[in-house]
């Protein structure tokens, strides 16, 4: 079965970076992108960008672009997302999901747990 | 950016009542539209993708319609596993994610 396991909690002072891992099992690692999330406490799903397991491809959203960086290790099939210069609003939990398409539309079928971060001084 | 707006945002429905939410996007997405239940401390869970389709496994009671740029979500008959908060996102310029609606028991 497909499964998703992201690294543990983590605390930052602001400016600081955090790197969150997801290891993924139960299918061909580069059959399929990855994409990571964010939900600020009480709040909505954010997308935050994704990667081409296959060939590293990224896209980011504008909101975290230049400060996210996305990578894959494919010898350990495991997704990385990286954020830096952090700040209090990037506190969230921090998600990884695997796409799937079917008609041409992406969905996001299986989901990491979650890893909190918390960004304070 | 395509924005998405869900109505209402939050809904209080008792058990067997039928629900429908309402997603919708601020430019034409097609049937590229999917619905996620999220209980609370919980993992986003797919319902519904491409608009109408039953992710396998889930109850025969959540359906989906829509196209273009109105879609909606209904439970057909509540049941106590149900009460959770719902979010459509449009996958065709890369993803955005509506407010989200929370479904609480009356």
């Amino acid at each position: 079965q497909v499964q998703m396991v992201q690294s543990g909690a983590e605390v930052k002072k602001p400016g600081a970076s955090v790197k969150v891992s997801c290891k993924a099992s139960g299918y061909i690692f580069t059959n399929y992108g990855i994409s990571w999330l964010r939900q600020a406490p009480g709040q909505g799903l954010e997308w935050m960008g994704w990667i081409s397991a296959y060939n590293g491809n990224t896209r980011y959203a504008q909101r975290v672009q230049g400060r996210v960086t996305l990578t894959t290790d494919t010898s350990t099939t495991t997704a990385y997302m990286e954020l830096r210069t952090l700040r209090s609003d990037d506190t969230a939990v921090y998600y990884c999901a695997r796409e799937a398409e079917v008609s041409g539309v992406i969905m996001f079928a299986y989901w990491g747990q979650g890893s909190p971060v918390t960004v304070s001084p | 950016d395509i924005q998405m707006t869900q109505s209402p945002s939050s809904l209080s429905a008792s058990v067997g009542d039928r629900v429908t939410i309402t997603c919708r996007s601020s430019q034409s997405i097609s049937s590229s539209l999917n619905w996620y239940q999220q209980k609370a401390g919980g993992v986003p869970k797919l319902l519904i993708y491409a608009a109408s389709r039953l992710e396998s496994g889930v109850p025969s009671r959540f359906s989906g319609s829509g196209s273009g740029t109105d879609f909606t979500l209904t439970i057909s008959s509540l049941q106590p596993e149900d009460f959770a908060t719902y979010y459509c996102q449009q996958s065709s310029r890369f993803h955005t994610f509506g407010q989200g609606t929370k479904l609480e028991i009356k």
